[in-house]
């Protein structure tokens, strides 16, 4: 069975840091795309940052310079590095499996349950 | 950065038909995909490239796009329909996520 398992959320205080794991298993990452999405309590959906097979990353203009994302194929395992962190980066942190022949046909074909992140003094 | 605009909520009763609107000021030529979430659950893909069906999901859900206006169609609606409903495109400059829609089963 595909899967994918989130750890590494908790407290951190504004201007911390935090990584952020998805462990990915019933598949290999290293032929896939991967993605962060984020879901701020009681709100919608916001995408944070993906990596493409060939190790090229893009990431949205909230995050560009404070997060990085990265993976250990040989662990199939996806992170999130978390630096300088905000208040409004307060969310739920999903990892998920991109799919699609093209950029303009991606999307989301597996996620995980969610890891919680809380950034408060 | 594109917008995709969807009603914040609306309400059905069992049995009938609930359509969700997903309007965006592109020309339609990227596909639209939707994602159902309930209440402390991830999201799951329910349509993809407009209107195809994952596997294991109900025929009564359906996709079309007219324009630049991608529409989710419940039909026969069940309490277990009952969630958040979220559209989606991949833009060059990054994912766009639709403000999601509460769908309630009166």
């Amino acid at each position: 069975e595909e899967q994918l398992v989130e750890s590494g959320g908790g407290l951190v205080q504004p201007g911390g840091s935090l990584r952020l794991s998805c462990a990915a298993s019933g598949f290999t990452i290293s032929r896939n795309y991967m993605s962060w999405v984020r879901q701020a309590p009681g709100e919608g959906l916001q995408w944070v940052s993906v990596i493409y097979s060939g190790g090229d990353t893009d990431y949205a203009a909230s995050v560009k310079g404070r997060f990085t994302i990265s993976r250990d194929t040989s662990k199939d395992t996806v992170f999130l590095q978390m630096n300088n962190v905000r208040t409004e980066d307060t969310a739920i942190y999903f990892c998920a499996r991109v799919t699609g022949p093209w950029l303009a046909e991606y999307y989301f074909d597996l996620w995980g349950k969610g890891t919680l992140v809380t950034v408060a003094s | 950065s594109r917008v995709l605009t969807q009603p914040p909520s609306m309400s059905v009763a069992p049995g009938e038909t609930a359509t969700i609107a997903c309007g965006g000021n592109n020309d339609g030529s990227k596909s639209v995909h939707w994602y159902r979430q309930k209440p402390g659950q991830a999201p799951v893909l329910v349509i993809y490239y407009d209107s195809d069906r994952p596997s294991g999901i109900p025929e009564r859900i359906s996709g079309s796009k007219s324009g630049n206006t991608a529409t989710l169609t419940i039909s026969r609606v069940e309490a277990g329909d009952e969630a958040d409903y979220y559209c989606q495109v991949w833009e060059t400059s990054g994912v766009v996520f639709g403000g999601g829609t509460r769908l309630t089963v009166l």
